[in-house]
């Protein structure tokens, strides 16, 4: 979708696994994001990358890591995982005034 | 506190007429709002943005209108396509001092063949 790949699509994990999601875009843009998706809410920024090399903390960064090693990859870690990241995670890059333009077509991620 | 509000969950309409998607946003801060459309099992996709400094923006079928007095925006498609069956999410973001956009929780328009 619009140059993003996620994977993987649908995960099953158990409290205090750990797993990483992972996130690649073709279309050579510097910013990055990754975003959770949550019933009746809205999406919530985890993370942003804006460049190679650079990340900062979103909205909701508790629990979670992230790691831009080049440009192309944007990847999500949890560490420990909880049953409140249950959630859908979208994966964004591109830039509509330093917002993001194409998102991925998210993971489902549960977590018992 | 939800400062973005899509209070209409749904929204069917008939082929061919105008569909309105609407939302309210109580911060008045907020300098540049953006839509986006989501079909099922796929990510959303931006759709159409408005500054502040505007009261009206159009791309092609899709117009947006910015009420600042008012706090809220609206999404006009004219005349409304079945392919337009999506759920649309507006947002908003105070540009000189924020980083994430604040979404509203969306709208689901049905267009009716």
């Amino acid at each position: 979708n619009a140059g993003v790949t996620q994977t993987p699509k649908f995960q099953v994990l158990k409290t205090g696994q750990s797993m990483t999601l992972q996130c690649a875009q073709d279309m050579n843009h510097n910013s990055m994001y990754w975003y959770r998706q949550d019933p009746g809410m809205g999406l919530r920024l985890i993370y942003y990358s804006a460049s190679e090399g650079t990340t900062d903390k979103g909205e909701v960064p508790n629990g979670y890591n992230v790691s831009r090693l080049n440009k192309r990859e944007f990847s999500l870690r949890l560490e420990s995982a909880a049953p409140s990241q249950t959630s859908v995670y979208f994966c964004a890059h591109g830039t509509v005034s330093n917002q993001p333009q194409h998102f991925g077509d998210g993971t489902r991620l549960s977590i018992l | 506190d939800q400062q973005v509000k899509q209070n209409s969950p749904s929204l069917s309409v008939q082929e061919g007429r105008i569909s309105i998607l609407n939302c309210d946003y109580t911060n008045s801060m907020f300098d540049y709002f953006l839509w986006y459309k989501k079909y099922p099992a796929e990510g959303p996709t931006f759709l159409i943005s408005i500054s502040s400094i505007k009261d009206k923006n159009e791309d092609g079928r899709f117009t947006v209108f910015l009420n600042k007095s008012a706090k809220h925006l609206s999404l006009h498609i004219v005349p409304s396509q079945p392919g337009d069956s999506a759920v649309y999410f507006c947002a908003a973001i105070q540009r000189r001092s924020a980083r994430q956009l604040t979404f509203g929780s969306g709208t689901q328009l049905t267009v009716l063949p």
